[in-house]
């Protein structure tokens, strides 16, 4: 049972124009939403946040939406730049003391220069 | 600023052989400790945390086993690896639950 999904496998985009990257989630006890990018070899890199409280967070060049009552979230890369191609987790914990972090599968942004 | 290993960076292991993984994380105390496992298209599977020197809780029952003998080590082991344990294996750590994660570079374990 998948918690956390990413139904697109990749995702290409134009150097300078917008990413945007979706995750569903299914579990309504989920109450903090994080996305992580990750290069090849390496461990994934945590990029930005965001509470259920809120519905949007920002970080310079990335913005996440959350849209609870349709269990959705996503991330906008704007603009988008060629070391951007990574893959990119989308990750929950539910209330609670949590430590369990739930992973979707991944998203492969390639981003053309 | 904080910082974590894990090392080997990769390694292949015959069926049966025993495993240690190793991870290190450094300028921070008493932080939480993870390790996680990504199988082949699949997304990151807990396996084990810690909160503090000597404690641990295993997530899904398996092959593997987890110790913290200090506050910054943390180690995964197996006595006899299966063909089923390949895979990616990272390390993290954070500050408390509910709070960003932070990983190493992962182990890539190839059973043979």
């Amino acid at each position: 049972d998948q918690q956390v999904k990413q139904n697109s496998p990749s995702l290409s985009v134009q150097e300078g124009r917008i990413s945007i990257l979706n995750c569903d989630y299914t579990n309504s006890m989920f109450d903090y939403f994080l996305w992580y990018k990750k290069y090849p070899a390496e461990g994934p890199t945590f990029l930005i946040s965001i509470s259920s409280i809120k519905d949007k967070n920002e970080d310079g060049r990335f913005t996440v939406f959350l849209n609870k009552s349709a269990k959705h979230l996503s991330l906008h890369i704007v603009p988008s730049q060629p070391g951007d191609s990574a893959v990119y987790f989308c990750a929950a914990y539910s209330g609670g003391s949590n430590y369990k972090l739930t992973f979707g599968k991944g998203t492969l942004l390639t981003v053309n220069p | 600023s904080q910082t974590i290993h894990q090392w080997p960076a990769t390694l292949v292991q015959p069926v049966g052989s025993p495993l240690s993984l190793e991870c290190t994380v450094e300028g921070t105390s008493n932080p939480n400790l993870y390790w996680y496992r990504q199988a082949a298209g699949r997304g990151l599977q807990l396996l084990f945390y810690s909160v503090g020197i000597g404690q641990i809780s295993s997530e899904v029952p398996q092959n593997l086993s987890a110790s913290r003998p200090q506050d910054r080590q943390f180690i995964l082991s197996s006595k006899k690896l299966l063909l089923s344990d390949s895979g990616f294996y990272l390390c993290a750590w954070s500050w408390d639950s509910n709070q960003p994660q932070h990983f190493g570079d992962g182990t890539r374990l190839s059973i043979l």
